[in-house]
């Protein structure tokens, strides 16, 4: 298609539950990559991948975060054991090398 | 690293008045891009910028990129309500780093 889909579109979870987002992006784009946003605005970037290679991980925290893009599937982002600061909006976007991002309309994670 | 600042962060302007958001970036990049966000929706792209030098304009908006001083600025002309919205500007290293973004709400 010629959307980045992400879902779901909201996700509340309890303190310490698995969080796990989805993100299918246009078909033939090879890069994909997942941001954060918090309330004040500001895009984290988290992880990229080109293809089903992680290509750039220098924002992805440390522990509890981990993104998977396998062939022929929504690539992932799944957050172990949530925690009240991960509440935020995701976003995934995905490119066809060298520019040109497609954003998807995000997942808001809500952790209370 | 790279380092993306956007100032100002918050813009109230009245109608019918001009202003300009500066955009500074800490290293070499020649892709710079401007968004803009509405509450709770995703990143409408306005401009891509990908040479010194380059200018883009569409409609009250205009986009203008200074490779040499890692500076873009977004112009809005003759401000009207339909622009309130918050504004990023993005550049391109591999990946894509933003600024803090523009929260501009125009008055009548």
């Amino acid at each position: 298609g010629e959307e980045v889909a992400q879902t779901p579109k909201h996700l509340v979870r309890g303190e310490g539950q698995k969080a796990k987002l989805y993100c299918a992006p246009i078909k033939g784009h090879s890069y994909v990559f997942w941001y954060q946003q918090v309330l004040k605005n500001e895009f984290k970037f988290l992880i990229s991948f080109q293809n089903e290679n992680v290509f750039d991980e220098t924002g992805m925290p440390k522990e509890r975060f981990s993104a998977k893009c396998l062939p022929n599937s929504p690539c992932s982002l799944e957050i172990q054991a949530t925690k009240l600061e991960d509440s935020a909006v995701y976003f995934c976007a995905s490119s066809q090398s060298p520019y040109g991002y497609t954003f998807g309309s995000g997942t808001r994670l809500t952790v209370v | 690293e790279l380092k993306v600042e956007q100032n100002p962060l918050f813009l109230s302007m009245q109608e019918g008045k001009n202003y300009t958001i500066y955009c500074n970036y800490s290293t070499t990049s020649d892709r710079l891009y401007w968004y803009r966000q509405d509450p709770g929706k995703s990143l409408e792209s306005l401009f891509v910028l990908l040479s010194n030098g380059a200018v883009k304009q569409e409609g009250r908006l205009m986009a203008s990129l200074d490779t040499k001083a890692r500076l873009s600025t977004l112009h809005i002309t003759a401000a009207v309500h339909d622009l309130s919205a918050t504004y990023f500007c993005a550049v391109e290293n591999n990946d894509m780093r933003f600024g803090a973004g523009t929260r501009l709400t125009v008055k009548p």
